[in-house]
């Protein structure tokens, strides 16, 4: 159980146009998900807290506005590169919890990443 | 920045040996917990220890925890090369906050 599906798991797209990559929790509802950003050999760096119909809670650094998130049901969320640049290549995970989850204590279910290029 | 720092960053042994890796973090926590991530793929989760235990046991993973010392090691017993992976902590908190922090990683490679 706790499946996360992510797609798509590779894209390459052109300088200045948008990407989206779905995150889908197939098996459990997720109330909370998380969006990942992922360099070569470094750890994840959050982005965003997606918390299901509501705004994402982004980090700081983070543009929202480039980084468009939408958690419309219990079972998907949505990231959306939007002008994309070089500088945005990278491998971009998410992860969810499950609802009525004690938050802190219990553990996060990742999707299988999505490698983004930028050419 | 991160909170947890992994150490080593990258170990190399031979099949059947025992793996050790070690986490540091910086604040108090409510949990810590480790995480697998083979290359290019997402992460698995492991274990989870929570701030009131010392010890955890599943099957051949051992994880401590010292929260006097802020640190935790993962040790994997008798390794295969399946082994070979990414290993991060990730710890936790509940000030109001579900967000996991994740370490920096060791990079695992287990020698057939």
């Amino acid at each position: 159980g706790a499946v996360v599906s992510q797609h798509p798991s590779r894209v390459i797209c052109k300088s200045g146009t948008s990407v989206k990559i779905e995150c889908r929790s197939l098996d459990f509802q997720a109330t909370t998900m998380f969006w990942y950003r992922q360099f070569p050999k470094k750890s994840l760096m959050l982005m965003a807290t997606s918390n299901e119909g509501s705004k994402a809670t982004y980090e700081q650094g983070v543009e929202k506005d480039k980084f468009l998130i939408n958690h419309a049901s219990l079972t998907l969320s949505t990231l959306t590169v939007t002008s994309a640049h070089p500088e945005d290549s990278s491998f971009y995970i998410c992860s969810a919890r499950g609802q009525g989850a004690m938050s802190y204590n219990s553990p996060l279910h990742f999707g299988n990443g999505t490698r983004l290029t930028v050419t | 920045s991160q909170q947890g720092e992994e150490d080593p960053q990258a170990l190399s042994i031979q099949e059947g040996e025992n793996a050790t890796m070690n986490c540091s973090y910086k604040t108090s926590i409510n949990n810590l917990q480790w995480y697998r991530q083979n290359s290019g793929r997402g992460l698995v989760h492991l274990i989870l220890i929570r701030s009131n235990e010392r010890e955890k046991h599943s099957g051949r993973l051992r994880v401590t925890l010292d929260t006097s010392k802020k640190s935790s090691s993962l040790l994997i017993t008798a390794s295969r090369a399946a082994d070979t992976a990414s290993y991060f902590c990730a710890t936790g908190s509940n000030f109001g906050n579900e967000k996991l922090t994740f370490g920096t990683g060791t990079r695992l490679t287990i020698i057939p």
